[in-house]
């Protein structure tokens, strides 16, 4: 079992569509992540959120827009993407109370995201 | 920022045996090493961390050692077991930020029966 439940756990969609990824946690946790992973490789970093507000953003084309509705809820709107952002995709929290707390990370299962 | 190498890229040992993962990192003022776990097809899970102020962790097969002068942490699994069988990744968090969390390279652990 998961604290951490990602939605859906597979999905294909086109270079033309609009799609999105959900993530919750219910652990009270305040920092929520999105991460990339290719096959063997580490995550990668995307967008960090901390008590709902927009922290880190890596660089991350404009077809990928995060959102986070509330403290549990973390979105991820996929719009015109392209082959190669065929990946797992990665929803994570921590507690991150403050910045010397050393806080793991609890990742979700991922969405194994396909473009066609 | 903070580099984290991790070797060796793929490490297998025959079943009972111990192995050993290494990692260097460059940030002195990282003070927080997780140890993360990768089955096939899974999510990567926190199996072991260590913080600055300590030099060696144990959780019975598995330890992490840490030297903060050479700037290197290591993860050892004694009686090694199929199950072992996953991809290994370090990281290395910056004054204890989860937001700043470096991932090593990962290592391919395959445990022979």
């Amino acid at each position: 079992d998961t604290e951490v439940t990602q939605t859906p756990k597979h999905l294909v969609m086109g270079m033309t569509n609009k799609k999105s990824l959900k993530c919750e946690q219910h652990m009270g946790h305040r920092a929520m992540y999105w991460y990339k992973q290719k096959a063997k490789k580490p995550p990668e970093l995307m967008f960090v959120y901390s008590y709902e507000k927009l922290s880190i953003n890596e660089s991350v084309p404009s077809r990928f827009s995060p959102e986070c509705p509330n403290s549990s809820l973390l979105n991820l709107h996929l719009h015109a993407l392209q082959p190669e952002d065929s990946a797992l995709y990665l929803c994570a929290s921590s507690q991150d109370r403050t910045e010397n707390y050393n806080s793991p990370l609890h990742f979700g299962n991922g969405t194994r995201l396909t473009v066609t | 920022g903070e580099n984290v190498e991790q070797h060796p890229s793929t490490l297998s040992v025959q079943e009972g045996d111990s192995a050993v993962i290494k990692c260097t990192y460059s940030d002195s003022a990282s003070n927080y090493f997780p140890w993360y776990k990768q089955e096939l097809g899974k999510r990567p899970q926190l199996i072991i961390d260590i913080r600055s102020n300590v030099g060696e962790k144990k959780d019975q097969r598995i330890a992490v050692t840490l030297n903060k002068t050479a700037k290197h942490f290591s993860l050892h699994i004694t009686e090694t077991q199929p199950e072992d069988s996953a991809v290994y990744f370090c990281a290395a968090s910056l004054r204890g930020s989860a937001r700043q969390l470096t991932f090593g390279s990962g290592t391919q652990l395959t445990v022979l029966p």
